[in-house]
């Protein structure tokens, strides 16, 4: 049975410090590593999705790293800025199908 | 291209009532998902669908749940006689047809959701 998990469950840092929030599966064969945003009382905000066939994905000032072998994923924040403070969910699309299983997400608070 | 829609937002219920949740997907995709996130709790699959058809329901609860995706119109996800555990945040996401190759399952886009009280 697939479960991810998330570390560390909250995080807070000063604005400008570049971040690693980290995300663990336990069976390797995933198809796709999708990460996402949600603030408080609102939906998801989808933000890199990942292939197994790739290492990583990039968009602005984020950056997604995929070993699939180590059962391991990184978002790398650079240069974080107060509104990026939200909750940050790891999911995976493992080879039972097309459902997400999502980590229980790391809480980040960015102190201007 | 307008996003996922979810309604009602909020949907408040007494207990023994029933609650319909509403999603449209976004145009042109065919596949819809509904996951739950329970309070304090981490966001949890329920069913899968695609037009007239339930693929994967193995996250449904087996009594009073039931969800459907008709030809035309939006997704209901279906709650009979709610109860207080059943308060959570529900969230519908959609996808594309998925495309060759078959392994390459495509991202997954969500709506506001829709937060159920029940009094």
């Amino acid at each position: 049975k697939q479960e991810v998990t998330q570390i560390p469950a909250a995080l807070s840092v000063p604005e400008g410090e570049n971040l690693v929030l980290n995300c663990s599966f336990t069976d390797s064969a995933i198809y796709n590593l999708q990460w996402f945003r949600q603030d408080p009382g609102k939906g998801l905000t989808s933000l890199l999705l990942i292939q197994s066939s790739q290492r990583e994905q990039t968009s602005g000032r984020l950056n997604a790293s995929l070993d699939k072998s180590s059962g391991r994923s990184t978002l790398y924040i650079a240069a974080s800025q107060p509104g990026d403070s939200a909750t940050y969910l790891c999911a995976v699309i493992s080879n039972q199908g097309g459902k997400l299983i999502f980590g229980q997400g790391t809480e980040l608070s960015v102190k201007p | 291209n307008a996003g996922v829609m979810q309604n009602p937002r909020h949907l408040v219920r007494r207990r023994g009532q029933e609650a319909r949740l509403r999603c449209s997907p976004m145009k042109g995709h065919s596949h819809v998902y509904w996951y739950r996130q329970l309070p304090e709790e981490g966001l949890k699959f329920m069913v899968y669908l695609q037009k007239e058809n339930i693929i994967d329901e193995s996250g449904m609860p087996k009594e009073r749940f039931s969800a459907e995706f008709p030809k035309e119109g939006p997704s209901i996800l279906r709650i009979q006689q709610v109860v207080r555990g059943d308060s959570a945040a529900y969230f519908c996401a959609s996808s594309p047809v998925i495309s060759a190759p078959a392994s390459s399952y495509n991202e997954q886009f969500f709506g506001p959701g829709t937060r159920l009280t029940v009094l």
